[in-house]
């Protein structure tokens, strides 16, 4: 079965200063990969995604996620971080053929001001 | 902008009682999911649930647990005897269709407190 680990369960960083949520994911031929943000009092929204082509993906608000296979990897990066971004982060696998994706426990950012 | 809702948004019971989770999954989408997160865990899917039936669930979906969508609308999670180890926040989303995997849409969540 698919796992999927979220070593930070939380990332406190200032204002503007960059952040990078690291996810891996056990091995398997053909993944599907996935950020979610949970904001304050909110359920889970997709951030972005990866299902194939290029291995660098990015959401509409500054975000990017870079697939690496040989590290079965899926970090979240962003150069600079607002408050605004302060949630919880869950990355997500699916496999090929199941649709149904694996959650890891979350990683919450915390923006100082 | 179309959402999922769910009720209660807490709620308190004591071991061995009967819950109910509701959810409005969003009106155009197909597919129907529970997920739980017990506190500083990870997410765990539950079961899925198309075209009124259970197309997969996970080990944690024992016969202490039932999904029902008893009308067009209303999506429930029901747990028949509440033990403390099922106290955990849950979360039902809803999908269109299976051809973008893994986009879910998930409600704000129902925090179980089992006492």
């Amino acid at each position: 079965a698919q796992s999927v680990t979220q070593l930070d369960s939380q990332v406190p960083v200032f204002e503007e200063a960059p952040v990078e949520l690291r996810c891996n994911y056990s091995l398997s031929v053909s993944v599907y990969l996935f950020w979610y943000v949970q904001y304050p009092n909110q359920g889970l929204q997709l951030l972005l995604k990866y299902l194939s082509g290029s291995t660098l993906v990015e959401s509409i608000n500054g975000f990017e996620a870079e697939f690496n296979k040989s590290q079965t990897s899926f970090h979240l990066r962003k150069p600079s971080v607002h408050i605004s971004d302060t949630a919880e982060y869950f990355c997500a696998v699916s496999e090929g053929g199941s649709y149904i994706p694996t959650f890891g426990r979350g990683t919450s950012l915390i923006v100082h001001p | 902008e179309p959402e999922v809702t769910q009720t209660p948004s807490h709620q308190v019971t004591q071991m061995g009682q009967e819950v109910i989770l509701r959810c409005v999954p969003i009106s155009n989408h197909l597919y129907f999911y529970w997920y739980r997160q017990i506190l500083g865990q990870k997410v765990e899917f539950l079961v899925s649930f198309y075209n009124n039936e259970i197309s997969e669930k996970s080990e944690i979906f024992d016969d202490q647990f039932s999904v029902e969508r008893p009308d067009g609308s209303n999506f429930t999670l029901k747990i028949r005897s509440t033990k403390l180890e099922d106290s955990a926040m849950y979360f039902c989303a809803s999908s269109k269709d299976s051809v973008v995997p893994g986009e879910l849409f998930f409600g704000e969540g129902s925090r179980l407190t089992v006492l």
